[in-house]
Parts: structure tokens; C-alpha cells; sequence
């Protein structure tokens, strides 16, 4: 079936650097979802979105739906940043109300 | 704050028996899911329910089935468990596909 492609797969950051998490789309998707997944296996919703940009602290995410992709922006990365991060697509290819999650982006942060 | 709780917590079950995991929101969210997680990887879809007393097919619903007695009741339910289904099983709700909300998972071990 179509996939929802995140890279890195894996990625460490020292405290105080940013970097960004991508999610590529290989189909129309209506909107785009950010979790992060803590230690203990919990599943944090960060950002919805169908269009555009959001911020929410040292988190930005923007979706392009045209070119197929989203990212997610962290700044200043701090230890409790650490986590996998997932971006699911909403309406996949047409699928409905049905999330399609992508395989996830292991973050590490270091001291 | 939007709740969703799964019972178990953690369930260790024998092959070919049954089990049934239970999922409640107090959301009052139409949408809810079945997805589950194996170690390392993404979150597939199992089954979900847009409305009580009607369920549908997601990407891997062999040897699932779902039922939804009311809004805020959903379960998962493996009639004859198999060790391919030890996993990490999510329950969420929304509406639509708009902002997902996840219980914190039942851990399913088949011995």
C-alpha cells in the first residue's frame, strides 16, 4: 500500500542544537499529525495540521500538502526531548478518516 | 483533558485462546481505533468504528474482530490469539481525522 516515509530513521542531538524530523508523502494526504512517543510508551499528540505552519514552543511543523511532505522543526533541544517521533497522514490517499502512520524517527538528546 | 483508558494494562495469554481488550473515552469523540505496535516500528491500523454498532476493516484486521456497543466503548477482541499478535495494542479516539488521542496501550504477550 502507499507509505508514509520519515527520515531519519534515527538522530542524536547535543543539548542546545536544533535540527529537523521530515515525513514524505507518496499520496494526497488531507492533513498531517505529530506524536512523540516517550519511555514509557506513551503517545503525545504535538501538532495538527492541514495547511501551513504551527509553533508551539521550540516545536514548529509545517505541511505542504502540494509537495507532499511535512516537517517538524526542534530548536534548542532539550534531554526530555528525547523520543520517537511519528507523523501520521489523515485521509490517505482518499482512505477517509483513517490515520497512516509513518516508521518513526528515534531522537536522542544528549548533555 | 481528553481521556482515553484501555484495560489490561499488560496481558499474557496462551495460543489459540481468546482475549478481549477493552478501550473507553469520555471524548465524546464519533472516531475510535485499534492499532497496534510491534517492537521498532510504526503503528498499524486494525480496525475502527466511526459510529456504535458498526466497525470497519483497517490496513491489518486478520484475525481481529471489533465491536462497538456504544460511543464510548470500544473493543479488540482475538477469538483465537497466536503468537504473531504479541504486541503493543493502542486505543484512540477522535473526530474524524483530526486530532488523535491514544490511551497508554495494552502489551499483549501470546505464549
Amino acid at each position: 500500500g502507499d507509505q508514509v516515509e520519515q527520515s531519519p530513521s534515527a538522530l542524536s542531538l547535543h543539548e542546545g542544537t536544533s535540527s529537523a524530523l521530515r515525513c514524505n508523502f507518496t499520496t494526497t494526504t488531507r492533513s498531517v499529525q505529530w506524536f512523540r512517543q516517550n519511555s514509557r510508551g506513551s503517545l503525545i499528540n504535538l501538532f495538527y495540521l492541514a495547511s501551513g505552519t504551527k509553533e508551539n514552543g521550540r516545536l514548529k511543523s509545517a505541511f505542504d500538502s502540494k509537495e507532499l511532505y511535512s516537517t517538524l522543526h526542534i530548536r534548542d533541544a532539550q534531554l526530555e526531548d528525547s523520543g520517537t517521533y511519528f507523523c501520521a497522514a489523515g485521509d490517505y490517499g482518499g482512505s477517509g478518516n483513517k490515520l497512516i502512520f509513518g516508521t518513526g524517527t528515534l531522537l536522542s538528546v544528549k548533555p | 483533558e481528553a481521556a482515553v483508558t484501555q484495560s489490561p494494562r499488560s496481558k499474557v495469554a496462551v495460543t489459540g485462546g481468546k482475549v478481549t481488550l477493552s478501550c473507553h473515552q469520555t471524548n465524546n469523540h464519533d472516531y475510535m481505533y485499534w492499532y497496534r505496535q510491534d517492537t521498532g516500528h510504526g503503528l498499524r491500523l486494525i480496525h475502527y468504528s466511526y459510529v456504535a454498532d458498526s466497525t470497519e476493516k483497517g490496513d491489518i484486521p486478520d484475525g481481529y474482530k471489533a465491536s462497538r456497543p456504544s460511543q464510548e466503548n470500544f473493543s479488540l477482541i482475538l477469538e483465537l490469539a497466536s503468537l504473531s499478535q504479541t504486541a503493543v495494542y493502542f486505543c484512540a479516539s477522535g473526530q474524524g481525522a483530526e486530532t488523535l488521542y491514544f490511551g497508554s496501550g495494552t502489551r499483549l504477550t501470546v505464549l
